[in-house]
């Protein structure tokens, strides 16, 4: 079965360092997501691509993250510099349609 | 803005039904979704509902909706020790972007 693929599974680093994320989305599947999972609450969408292009970041916060997704299928997010409140699950979901998100497994991220 | 909420912790025997509530505030919300997160895990899909239904049977899992209250439930038939996990609710807002709940922990004992 087709499953997304996150990498790594965990990331320590120290704050004011830089840190990425990479996700592989299920073959075909042109909507991919990145979602922040604070523990104790429930995921919050960060950023939407369609294909290439951005069709949601609204809640990305645009001075530290940037995220990318060149060819259509794979996706980096990034943050520099990390913050100790930028400790969380970070979830990759992937969709051929809004009403069948897959997700990944998730980075947790440990900002020290 | 849009709210979704969750009692924090069911705890249930073995066997016995479960029944987790929701409550949501986006009356424009198409479908309505149940998820479920195992510790270390990414989020699976269990089940979701169009808005112009009731209710809704997939095998264990039986899901209502209640649209003039925005009140939504999940009920798992006999539950197992497998089913022990996080169940977060979601909404669908008008641009399409799902909104979650905090999560109710499952606790099923032997």
């Amino acid at each position: 079965e087709a499953e997304v693929a996150q990498s790594p599974r965990y990331k320590i680093t120290e704050k004011s360092q830089a840190v990425a994320f990479w996700c592989d989305p299920i073959s075909g599947h042109a909507t991919l997501y990145w979602y922040r999972q604070i523990l104790g609450q429930g995921p919050e969408l960060l950023v939407q691509f369609q294909d290439e292009s951005v069709v949601d970041d609204s809640q990305l916060p645009k001075d530290r993250f940037s995220a990318e997704r060149l060819k259509g299928v794979d996706s980096t997010l990034k943050i520099q510099p990390a913050e100790l409140g930028d400790s969380a699950m970070y979830l990759c979901a992937s969709s051929t349609s809004t009403y069948e998100q897959y997700f990944g497994p998730g980075t947790r991220l440990t900002v020290t | 803005g849009e709210d979704v909420e969750q009692s924090l912790f069911l705890s249930v025997r073995e066997g016995d039904s479960s029944v987790i509530n929701c409550t949501y505030t986006d009356s424009s919300s198409t479908y309505l979704y149940w998820y479920k997160q195992e510790p270390g895990a990414g989020l699976q899909l269990l089940t979701y509902i169009f808005s112009n239904m009731d209710m809704k049977q997939d095998q264990r899992l039986t899901v209502l909706l209640n649209k003039k209250d925005k009140h939504l439930s999940l009920r798992i038939a006999d539950t197992q020790t497998g089913d022990s996990a996080i169940y977060f609710c979601a909404e669908e807002d008008s641009s399409y972007k799902l909104i979650f709940g905090s999560g109710t922990r499952l606790l099923v004992r032997p």
